[in-house]
């Protein structure tokens, strides 16, 4: 069965400090793509970065970079310099080809930025 | 400027009532999506549309019902039989493929 784990429910981080959000995922398709996604407080779904599975570089998007390990079949957010903005849910999510570009979500990780 | 349009943002139901969530892009977008998100939890999907007069169901499709006639609206039907239909419902589209779904801002539906 295709399944997304984030193990860390909350999280906390000194502003301007760099944090990683664990992903680890589980599939038997040999084609896939992980995306990584923030909700605020007011509840949008804001999309952060993807990487797919055959993708060699790590994927980043100004301070966000994906630390893709295919052989463990994890996929960790990276968010270097964190700000008060980014308190935040952040979820990771499979995307698995030729099934209508369903996405399957994690339960998530609350992020917390201290000042 | 292009998007997602969900109406809207607060819901309330009645017992026995069916209600309607309305959601409407502009991002000429072919693919549509549903997830229901209940408190800290993950988002599930309801149903998905891939192309005008066609839908599939996800994976908890039971107590709701989809329509789309026009490909830039797939309106949500939380049926009477959705016994605990209280939770965060947001909807998405995508140009297919592994593009990026586009989420609108979500509606919040509640029991009376």
């Amino acid at each position: 069965a295709q399944k997304i784990t984030q193990t860390q429910p909350g999280m906390f981080v000194q502003e301007k400090e760099a944090v990683t959000l664990d992903c680890t995922y589980d599939t038997s398709d040999q084609s896939y793509g992980l995306f990584w996604y923030k909700q605020p407080s007011s509840g949008e779904m804001i999309f952060l970065i993807y990487q797919g599975s055959y993708d060699e570089q790590n994927a980043t998007e100004g301070r966000y970079s994906l630390n893709f390990q295919k052989a463990r079949k994890s996929a960790n957010l990276v968010i270097s310099a964190s700000q008060l903005g980014d308190s935040a849910m952040y979820f990771c999510a499979m995307y698995r080809y030729n099934q209508g570009g369903k996405l399957i979500f994690g339960q998530g990780t609350e992020l917390s930025v201290k000042p | 400027d292009g998007g997602i349009t969900q109406s809207p943002k607060y819901l309330f139901r009645k017992e026995g009532q069916n209600v309607t969530l309305s959601c409407e892009q502009n991002l000429n977008h072919d693919a549509m999506y549903w997830y229901r998100q209940d408190p800290g939890q993950g988002l599930r999907l309801i149903y998905y549309s891939q192309i005008v007069n066609d839908f599939q169901k996800g994976d908890i499709a039971e107590g709701y019902s989809v329509s789309r006639e026009k490909k830039e609206s797939f309106p949500l039907t939380v049926t009477s039989a959705q016994k605990n239909p209280t939770a965060f419902y947001l909807c998405a589209s995508t140009r297919g493929g592994n593009q990026p779904q586009h989420f609108g801002d979500g509606t919040r539906l509640s029991i009376l």
